[in-house]
């Protein structure tokens, strides 16, 4: 069975720092492109960040770019964000998710499946 | 960035009822759109990828279609376990996006 089990969430003050950990189970971790999803409290979905297979290549939202970096470690099946100078406005729900896709006919086609349970960041003084 | 933008944001229905959930895209996708289904205190699900490809699993009262800019998701006999809110997201390019959600709430 695919598990993916986040932890790392806390409240802490703005301008704190947090990292956040995921763990996989089930699944060859090392092929997979990985992201990070969130949710603030009673609102849609916002993709974060993701990153591929071998860590080589990272995007972010740009609401993130600069203050978070997402990383992961194959040997250990792990998934991390670290978040810096954290913000009300990072107050969330933070989801791991697998993700899956391919490329055809000129484009890329993603989605994400399976996802983790969500650890919540709070941020607040 | 991509908008997706759905409709309704929220509907009432009842247990058997036939419902129709749409997603307009701002720029053309092809058929790169997903359909997630969330309910309270639990992650997003899975239930179509591809515009109309099924996630293994998911019951076939779920159906996708569309392409290009407009999109449906369709739940043929509403059951009492389908009461949730569902999400469109695209990821043809960067930034993944997701629509902001449609609540089905039991009439």
């Amino acid at each position: 069975e695919v598990q993916l089990v986040e932890s790392g969430g806390d409240l802490v003050q703005p301008g704190a720092s947090l990292r956040l950990s995921c763990a996989a189970s089930g699944f060859t971790f090392r092929t997979y492109w990985l992201s990070w999803v969130r949710q603030a409290p009673g609102k849609g979905l916002e993709w974060v960040a993701n990153i591929n297979q071998d860590g080589s290549e990272k995007y972010y939202v740009d609401s993130v770019r600069g203050r978070f970096t997402i990383s992961r470690d194959n040997a250990e099946n792990s998934l991390y964000l670290q978040m810096n100078s954290l913000r009300a406005e990072d107050t969330a729900v933070y989801y791991c998710a697998r993700q899956q896709g391919y490329w055809s006919g000129g484009a890329w086609s993603n989605w994400f499946g399976p996802w983790g349970q969500g650890t919540l960041v709070t941020v607040s003084s | 960035a991509i908008q997706l933008t759905q409709s309704p944001s929220s509907l009432s229905a009842s247990v058997g009822d036939r419902v129709t959930v749409t997603c307009r895209s701002s720029q053309g996708i092809s058929s790169a759109l997903a359909w997630y289904q969330q309910k309270p205190g639990k992650p997003p699900k899975l239930l179509i990828h591809d515009a109309s490809s099924l996630e293994s699993g998911v019951p076939s009262r779920f159906s996708g279609s569309g392409s290009g800019t407009d999109f449906t998701l369709t739940i043929t006999s509403l059951q009492p376990e389908d009461f949730a809110t569902y999400y469109c997201q695209q990821f043809t390019s960067y930034p993944p996006t997701f629509g902001g959600g449609t609540k089905v709430e039991i009439k």
